[in-house]
């Protein structure tokens, strides 16, 4: 799978909106871009999906850049318990391979 | 989204002995499922590939005879670590694959917390 970079950690305020990044330049057209996110002493869960278009699920957003070299995933309204540490994977159907992810501290 | 449990949350063991993980798909079926190893402060690390009906596949550097695996059913596999030490301590997790359309999603369990002593 082709390799994603993401800062290691964002901070956050309660309620206001998070914007996580993920850079995956060397993406190949069967790639789809996951998101997952791990909270402490947890499996990852799942958290959004997509190939080209940009999603919307009750969790969160997923913009992709048109040449898909890019995405971000969006938090509309975060909240203390949204603090973990997210993962951008690149897939084509195997086994999910785990970068070091994005920590995303949420404060009140 | 699909649900996947592990027993026993977590484990503690004597150096020596061995302990079996179980890892289910409670409302779908399995024919894959991933077994994963965390240690603190870092990222899951993939250990095997465990297939409904015929023998695991093994990342390099993970000893098979070690990390058994078991795939009986689309619902069940089992991780046995032979012989724990104490640098087996670690968070175990599994994940079972499911299809929606064309595209398969990873659903992980909650984890299974090892301590060798």
């Amino acid at each position: 799978d082709a390799k994603t970079t993401q800062p290691n950690s964002m901070e956050s305020n309660e309620e206001e909106p998070v914007h996580l990044p993920c850079n995956h330049s060397t993406i190949s057209g069967t790639d789809y871009i996951h998101w997952y996110r791990q909270l402490p002493s947890q499996g990852p869960e799942y958290v959004i999906h997509g190939l080209t278009s940009n999603v919307n699920n009750r969790m969160a957003s997923l913009a992709i850049a048109e040449d898909r070299k890019s995405s971000t995933l969006i938090l509309h309204r975060a909240t203390l318990r949204d603090a973990a540490v997210y993962y951008c994977i690149l897939n084509s159907g195997y086994a999910l391979n785990f970068g070091k992810g994005t920590s995303l501290l949420v404060t009140p | 989204g699909a649900v996947v449990s592990q027993h026993p949350s977590r484990v503690i063991c004597k150096s020596g002995t061995s302990v079996k993980i179980e890892c289910r798909s409670l409302d779908f079926q399995a024919t894959t499922m991933f077994w994963y190893r965390q240690f603190p402060k870092q990222s899951l690390m993939l250990m095997a590939t465990s297939n409904e009906g015929s023998k695991a596949t093994y990342e390099q550097g993970v000893e098979k005879d070690k990390f058994l695996i078991n795939h009986a059913s689309l619902t069940l596999s089992t991780l046995t670590v032979t012989s724990a030490h104490p640098e087996d301590s670690s968070f175990y997790i599994c994940s079972a694959r499911d299809r929606a359309g064309l595209i398969w999603t990873q659903y992980f369990g909650p984890g299974t917390r090892l301590l060798v002593l």
